[in-house]
C-alpha cells in the first residue's frame, strides 16, 4: 500500500521569507514523488517530481523539494516566499513497482494551504 | 496545446436530474483520471483508465455515478440522477504512459463546479 501524508493543513510566512511545505510518505518499494500547485478556481498543475538520482529536485516558480529516504520525507521548500506564491499544495506518492503492492495510479495527500503575509 | 478540456465549467442542476461531465485530454495521453475535490473529503480519485480502458473504478461513489472513454480524445462522467451531496468541483486528468515504467507527471484540467438543489 502506499500513503502520504501533508502535517499542516496551513502554512504563513511572510513575504521574502524562506517557506517549507512539509509532505511524508509511505510506501513498500522505492517511490515517485510529486508536487502540484492549485490556485482559486483552477486545476492543479505540476510542480517537479522526484524519480531517481539527486536527491535535491528543482521545479518551476523557483521551487525545489529534498527527497529523504531515511526520513521517507519530500519537503517543498523555496529560499524567497511571493504573495502570488499563495495557494494550495498538494504532494503525490506513487510505488515504482507494481510488483511491491503499489500502484500505478498516485495518491494524493490532503493539501496545504500556503499563506504569504505582504 | 490547449491543455486538458472539460465542459461545462459550471453546472447548476435540481436534484434527481442527469449530469454529464465531457473532458478531452491531451492529444497523445494514453491515461485518463476523473477526481472530484470538497471542502470535506479533498481530492478523490473515481476513476482511471488506460487505453481507454476503466483499470480501476473503486473510487466512483455509487452506482448513480458512471464514466465512459470511447475512444482516445473523449471521455465523460454521467451522474443519474443527481443529489446534493454530488456537490463538487470535478477534475480531469491525463498523462502519457501507465504501468510500472510510468513516472509522468498528470495534466489537470480546470474543473466543472456542479452544484446541485
Amino acid at each position: 500500500a502506499q500513503s502520504v501524508a501533508q502535517p499542516e493543513d496551513q502554512v504563513n510566512v511572510a513575504e521574502g521569507n524562506p517557506l517549507t511545505v512539509k509532505c511524508t510518505y509511505s510506501v513498500s518499494g522505492n517511490p515517485y514523488l510529486f508536487w502540484y500547485v492549485q490556485y482559486p478556481n483552477r486545476g492543479l498543475q505540476f510542480l517537479l517530481k522526484y524519480i531517481t538520482g539527486d536527491n535535491l529536485v528543482k521545479g518551476s516558480y523557483g521551487f525545489e523539494a529534498e527527497f529523504n529516504k531515511s526520513q521517507t520525507s519530500f519537503h517543498l521548500k523555496k529560499p524567497s516566499a511571493l504573495v502570488s506564491d499563495s495557494a494550495l499544495y498538494f504532494c503525490a506518492v506513487r510505488d515504482m513497482g507494481h510488483a511491491s503492492g503499489g500502484s500505478y495510479i498516485p495518491t494524493f495527500g490532503r493539501g496545504t494551504s500556503l499563506i504569504v503575509h505582504p | 496545446d490547449a491543455g486538458v478540456i472539460q465542459s461545462p465549467r459550471h453546472e447548476v442542476t435540481e436534484m434527481g436530474q442527469e449530469v454529464t461531465l465531457r473532458c478531452k485530454p491531451i492529444s497523445g495521453h494514453n491515461s485518463l483520471f476523473w477526481y472530484r475535490q470538497t471542502m470535506m473529503r479533498g481530492l478523490e480519485l473515481l476513476i482511471y483508465f488506460n487505453n481507454n480502458v476503466p483499470i480501476d473504478d473503486s473510487g466512483m461513489p455509487e452506482d448513480r455515478f458512471s464514466a465512459k472513454m470511447p475512444n482516445a480524445s473523449f471521455s465523460t462522467l454521467k451522474i443519474q440522477p443527481s443529489e446534493p451531496r454530488d456537490s463538487a468541483v470535478y477534475f480531469c486528468a491525463s498523462s502519457l504512459g501507465a504501468g510500472a515504467l510510468s513516472y509522468n507527471e498528470q495534466f489537470f484540467g480546470p474543473g466543472t463546479r456542479l452544484t446541485v438543489l
